[in-house]
Formats: structure tokens, C-alpha cells, sequence
């Protein structure tokens, strides 16, 4: 599966959006881009995942290049409740392996 | 909906001592259930991949004779860590898919487990 690269942190003013990014430039033509979160202490929550199209859900919208190198995670209107360590996922056909993530930090 | 239970969700064990967590899928039936371990401030490792009803795939440097995994049914998966050691304190996550609409399988993850042994 392909390599992510994600910036270690982020801060997001409540009530913003939160642009959370992704480099995979490795990534092949069967690889689907996947997002996961983990508060402290949980499991992953799933959020969203897309192949080539931006694709959008009640948590958050995915936007992906068009070379399919990097995309973006956003949360429209950050909560406190948002913060949490990102994820950002290439898959194939294996299971989900788990990178450093971004660790973001919804400021009130 | 695709909602995983994992039980117990804490446990506290002596040196020794064999113990056995269970993941649930609790709406829909997986066609594959995920083991992965997290060590403080680390990510997620997978330990293990296993399908219903045939042996579980083992990452390299994963014991499996430490690391007993069955999966019985289509919602159920059991992890029993044998003779724990403090070194084998973690928290233990499950994760469940199952292929919907011919899309990729989805993994949905249980609450984790945290074990502790003294």
C-alpha cells in the first residue's frame, strides 16, 4: 500500500473549518484514500473514504486531486469534540496500516 | 449502522495468566475481522488478519502461538493473549469488514481493550 504523509499537528479555531492534508504520491490506480480519527483512548472512527471523486458525508467532505497525489480532509464547522488524531490512509486490497497521523487541536 | 463491540473493555491480569478478548460485530456479518495493538503515544499494529472459519494470517514478528485468534462465526473473533507478561500490556483494537456493493470493504473498528498485567 502506498505511503501517506501528513503534517504532525495541526490547531483549528472552533466553529472554522478544519483542512486537514495529505501527500500520497505513490499512490496506484486501485487505491482507494481513506480518513480515520481516534480520540484518546478509543478505537478509530471511520469518516470518509473516496477513490477519484471528492465525495461528502454528515462528518466531513474528502477532496482529492486530480493526479491523485494528495487530497484533503475538511471538517466544515470544527467542534471541540474534533479533537482528535487524524488519519489519513492508501489502501489496497490489504488491511488499513496506520501511520503517525495529525494530531488536531480544536482551540475554543 | 456497522457499530463493533470488543469485551471486556479493561483488563487487569497477573504475570502468567492467559486472557481472552472478544470482538463483535453487532449489525451486519463481517467477512473480516482485524486485530491491531497500540503501545502509549504509538500508532496502530496490525497483528492479524482472520477470515471465518480458516486460520488467521500473522504480521512477521507476531507470535501465534502467544497470539491465539478464532474466528468462529461471522460476527464473533476472539483474541486470547497466552501466558501475558507486562510486556504484553497494550491496548488490543479490533476491526471488522464486510464487501458491500461490490465497493471496497470498509473497516470498522471496536472501543479497544486495554490489558494490563502486572
Amino acid at each position: 500500500d502506498a505511503k501517506t504523509t501528513q503534517p504532525t499537528s495541526m490547531d483549528c479555531a472552533e466553529g472554522r473549518a478544519a483542512n486537514l492534508p495529505c501527500n500520497h504520491s505513490t499512490i496506484s490506480g486501485n487505491e482507494y484514500v481513506y480518513w480515520y480519527r481516534q480520540i484518546h483512548s478509543q478505537g478509530p472512527q471511520y469518516i470518509i473514504h473516496g477513490l477519484k471523486n471528492n465525495e461528502t458525508n454528515e462528518m466531513a467532505s474528502l477532496i482529492i486531486t486530480e493526479d491523485r497525489k494528495s487530497s484533503t480532509l475538511i471538517l466544515p464547522h470544527a467542534t471541540l469534540r474534533d479533537t482528535a488524531v487524524y488519519y489519513c490512509i492508501v489502501r489496497g486490497r490489504r488491511a488499513l496500516t496506520f501511520g503517525s497521523g495529525t494530531r488536531l487541536q480544536v482551540q475554543p | 449502522g456497522a457499530v463493533v463491540s470488543q469485551h471486556p473493555s479493561r483488563v487487569i491480569c497477573k504475570s502468567g495468566t492467559s486472557v481472552k478478548i472478544e470482538c463483535r460485530s453487532l449489525d451486519f456479518q463481517a467477512t473480516t475481522m482485524f486485530w491491531y495493538r497500540q503501545f502509549p503515544k504509538q500508532s496502530l499494529m496490525l497483528m492479524a488478519t482472520s477470515n471465518e472459519g480458516s486460520k488467521a494470517t500473522y504480521e512477521q514478528g507476531v507470535e501465534k502461538d502467544k497470539f491465539l485468534i478464532n474466528h468462529a462465526s461471522l460476527t464473533l473473533s476472539t483474541l486470547t493473549v497466552t501466558s501475558a507478561h507486562p510486556e504484553d500490556s497494550s491496548f488490543y483494537i479490533c476491526s471488522a469488514s464486510f464487501l458491500a456493493g461490490g465497493m471496497t470493504d470498509t473497516q470498522y473498528f471496536g472501543p479497544g481493550t486495554r490489558l494490563t498485567v502486572l
